[in-house]
């Protein structure tokens, strides 16, 4: 199917486990973003990149990692999972970087 | 640093009328500002995008303005019905380029 799709849709783990939350789009955008949402912070941005191979910090990317050897997909890891990353993360992608962002269904993940 | 403000409260209105929701901005000025729609659960949809030389933008129900000399844009939506009940998240392309800026979002309640 074509669009963004992101896994797992939830996802409970314990502090200090590595967590990977994937990413996949279909139009070949060039442009991925991950973000978090959290009560009285609405979206803020972890990281984004630009193309494959591409990558950088957002307002809040202490405690991630992501990587992108392909186009359509932008893994984002906690390598060590902390109780404050508890939150609901979307990606999204854009053909350029200031255009209409596409978002996925997000990931409601809890840290234990 | 840039700043975006929404309405914090959120917005309450009969079926029938406009919605107003306001999104200010301090200190900088984007070249475009974009507004999504969010649904509890999902990830924020693109509505409207309106450039800095742009006074006024329509879509069907949906009217955007912005004011570049009061930092200000304005999202109405006319003849509001139930399924209009949403967040309503404007976003500002950030001055360093690539990505966007989001705000906190408004939540709109219409009722029948």
């Amino acid at each position: 199917d074509a669009g963004i799709t992101q896994s797992p849709r939830y996802k409970i783990t314990e502090t200090g486990r590595q967590v990977t939350l994937m990413c996949h789009q279909t139009w070949s955008h060039s442009y991925m973003f991950w973000y978090r949402q959290d009560l009285g912070h609405g979206l803020r941005l972890i990281y984004y990149s630009a193309a494959a191979d591409i990558t950088d910090k957002g307002e809040v990317p202490d405690g991630y990692v992501v990587s992108r050897s392909k186009t359509e997909n932008f893994p984002l890891t906690l390598e060590s999972a902390t109780r404050s990353q508890t939150s609901v993360y979307f990606c999204a992608s854009s053909e350029l970087g200031l255009d209409t962002q596409y978002f996925g269904p997000g990931t409601r993940l809890t840290v234990l | 640093s840039q700043k975006i403000e929404q309405n914090s409260e959120a917005l309450n209105i009969q079926e029938g009328k406009t919605a107003t929701l306001t999104c200010n901005y301090t200190n900088y000025s984007p070249a475009y500002l974009q507004w999504y729609r969010q649904d509890p659960g999902r990830g924020p949809v693109f509505l409207l995008l309106i450039r800095e030389n742009e006074k006024e933008k329509r879509k069907e129900r949906l009217k955007v303005t912005f004011d570049t000399t009061l930092k200000q844009s304005l999202f109405h939506i006319t003849a509001s019905q139930p399924a209009d009940s949403a967040t309503y998240l404007c976003a500002l392309d950030a001055p360093q380029g690539g990505k966007l800026i989001f705000g906190q979002g408004t939540e709109l309640s219409v009722k029948p």
